[in-house]
Order: structure tokens, then sequence, then C-alpha cells
């Protein structure tokens, strides 16, 4: 079973611009991560949240967690072709069981 | 430093036939991760070892679904008989151990049931 869900399923967007995609989960959780997934590299592990954070950031990346609404957002800024993936987000790790996310599809035009 | 390696790449089978994936992790790394990932979905794990021991198997079907890890470190999952809806990504991971969260995924192995 999937714990989060990504808003939207799928992103355009032209290069240069920002991505923002958005992560709901359903239960109580210690801290979030973000993957990318793409034909290239596979399934890499971008960033981590714990609970008690509200904001990180990682060269373009920024991520948001709100645990009072269960939900993450991940930021892309000046985004490259090279961003063009699938980005999932993770609740879990550890010694706790990891469940993704549903996945948003994210196409950079050059 | 050598990643996750998975084999083989891709694999067709005929339904009922046994087929069997094989995952090599990061050297040193005691935590090691079975994910099934269908196509637009998340990978789901299937099983969970720490050294050698099946900590999380509550996901794996386990009437068709085997898997092993031997001697700690590499790893087999098996299905016999295979089913149409087995047709996914079977993706292995592997991560230091004493709870990091950080996983390394392997290619993955493509599975196509006929």
């Amino acid at each position: 079973s999937q714990q989060g869900e990504e808003d939207p399923q799928a992103l355009s967007i032209q290069e240069g611009e920002n991505a923002t995609m958005n992560c709901s989960y359903k239960t109580s959780i210690n801290n979030l991560q973000w993957y990318r997934q793409n034909s290239g590299r596979g399934l890499v592990h971008l960033i981590l949240i714990r609970s008690n954070e509200r904001e990180k950031h990682s060269g373009r990346l920024r991520v948001t967690l709100d645990t009072s609404k269960k939900s993450s957002s991940l930021l892309i800024t000046a985004s490259r072709a090279a961003d063009t993936a699938s980005y999932f987000c993770a609740t879990g790790g550890g010694y706790q069981k990891v469940t993704f996310g549903t996945g948003t599809k994210l196409q950079v035009i050059p | 430093e050598a990643g996750v390696v998975q084999s083989p790449r891709y694999k067709i089978i005929e339904k009922k036939q046994p087929v069997a994936f094989w995952c090599n992790p990061i050297s040193g790394h005691n935590t090691l991760y079975w994910y099934l990932q269908n196509l637009g979905q998340g990978p789901e794990l299937l099983i969970r070892y720490e050294n050698e021991e099946a900590v999380d198997d509550s996901q794996l079907p386990k009437d068709r679904f085997s898997a092993e890890r031997l001697k700690g470190v590499d790893s087999t999952l098996k299905i016999q008989p295979a089913e149409l809806g087995d047709s996914a990504v079977y993706l292995c991971a592997s991560s230091p151990g004493g709870g990091s969260y950080e996983q390394y995924f392997g290619p993955g192995t493509r599975l196509t049931v006929t």
C-alpha cells in the first residue's frame, strides 16, 4: 500500500522555471524523504527532512514539511532538462518500514 | 565504489514458470531490501534483511515468493510459479544499517510474464 500521494501526477515546465510537487501522507512520521527516479540512474535519494524540521535546502532543492497537515513539498529551482524524472516521497526508514508515494512525473523541456 | 548490482536486467517468462533475481548490495551494507514497482507507482517493500535475518517480510506473498540472504551479503528473490500479475520491476536496495535512512537502489529487473 502507498503511504503518500504526490500531486500533481505529472508536470511539464520549461527549462529555467521552478517545479513544485506535493506529497500528502496518512500517518504520523519521524521523517520524510524524497527520491528521484530516471531511466539513467534509477532511484536516487535526494533529501531527508525530520519531523521537527519545517524546511530544508540542498542545492537547488527546497523541501518543506507541515506535520499538522501531513504534507510536504519539494521545490526544484531553475530546472534543467536533466531534472526530468519521477519524484517520490517516502516515509519511514532506518528501523521502520519505508513506504513510497505514487510519484510525480516531471518533464523539463529544453 | 560499486553500486548495487542486480541481474538479470530483463526477464521474460511464461506464466507458471519459476524465476529468480539476484542482488549484490554495496560492500559493507548490512541492510538489504527487495521492492516491487508496478508501472506508474512507487516501490512497495517485499522484504527487508538485517544481515542474514529477514526482519520484515509481511508484504511478501509467501505462497509463491521466497527470498534468501544466506551469508548476509548477496540475496536471491524467487517466484514459483509466476503469474501474469507478477509483471513488474523488482528493485533491490541496500543501506549501511544501524538505523541509516538513505537507501541505495540497484537498476532493477524488469519481469514480463506472458
